[in-house]
């Protein structure tokens, strides 16, 4: 299994700034995910993170305004940029379980409110 | 077309008691994988279950078991002896063979445990 760390778990952001969350796993990993998830919605996958190469966005997501980091295979982070109430939402990383490549594993989520 | 449905909003279930939540899929590929997750309120996304396409017995889990009828397209979770604590938000979700870095999740289903 992979142990994921997430912060910060919650956060309430006045619009117009931008929020970075931070993702570590407690083993290497090929590639992290990043997912949003809207009040009462399900999951969406905002991108996936590859070390050493740009991440690769779903439609609808945009770098400029969800720029990711991925500096090392254990790290990553997500940015919310030039936020609106739209923005508010749980953020979620995300890893593939590296002992048998199916299941999933998930951070604890950040949960921000843009005010 | 939706690749995972779920339609149950909500349900209800005594507890101690089954409850079986549903779950159906969409996909052309043979090679496949299905999961539940449970979200509690606190967010984080829970594993539970794995089912893959050429598993050839319904996966179990502890008092969790998946019913895998793949003529069907559908994936039941099945929770035996329902406790207080598996009131939360479940979903199902799939990965397929030609993207199988990519998870579908469903719209979720709230359980609700009575005492």
């Amino acid at each position: 299994s992979a142990v994921i760390s997430q912060k910060p778990s919650r956060d309430i952001c006045q619009r117009g700034t931008s929020l970075t969350i931070q993702c570590q796993v407690d083993s290497q990993v090929t590639m992290m995910f990043w997912y949003r998830q809207q009040p009462g919605q399900s999951l969406t996958l905002i991108a996936t993170a590859n070390q050493g190469s740009e991440a690769t966005y779903e439609s609808g997501f945009v770098i400029d305004k969800f720029p990711i980091s991925r500096p090392n295979l254990t790290f990553s982070t997500l940015t919310v940029s030039n936020m609106s109430p739209e923005d508010s939402s749980i953020y979620l990383c995300s890893v593939q379980n590296p002992d048998r490549n199916t299941e999933a594993f998930f951070g604890q989520g950040t949960r921000l409110t843009v005010v | 077309a939706q690749k995972i449905t779920q339609t149950q909003p909500g349900m209800f279930v005594q507890e101690k008691e089954a409850v079986t939540l549903d779950c159906t899929y969409d996909t052309s590929d043979p090679s496949y994988g299905l999961f539940w997750y449970k979200q509690p309120s606190s967010g984080e996304m829970i594993f539970l279950i794995y089912q893959g396409s050429y598993d050839q017995q319904n996966a179990t889990e502890g008092r969790y078991s998946l019913n895998f009828q793949k003529a069907r397209k559908s994936a039941n979770l099945v929770i035996s002896a329902s406790q207080l604590g598996d009131s939360a938000m479940y979903f199902c979700a799939m990965r397929e063979g030609y993207n199988f870095n990519k998870f579908y999740f469903g719209s979720g289903t709230k359980l609700n445990v009575k005492p």
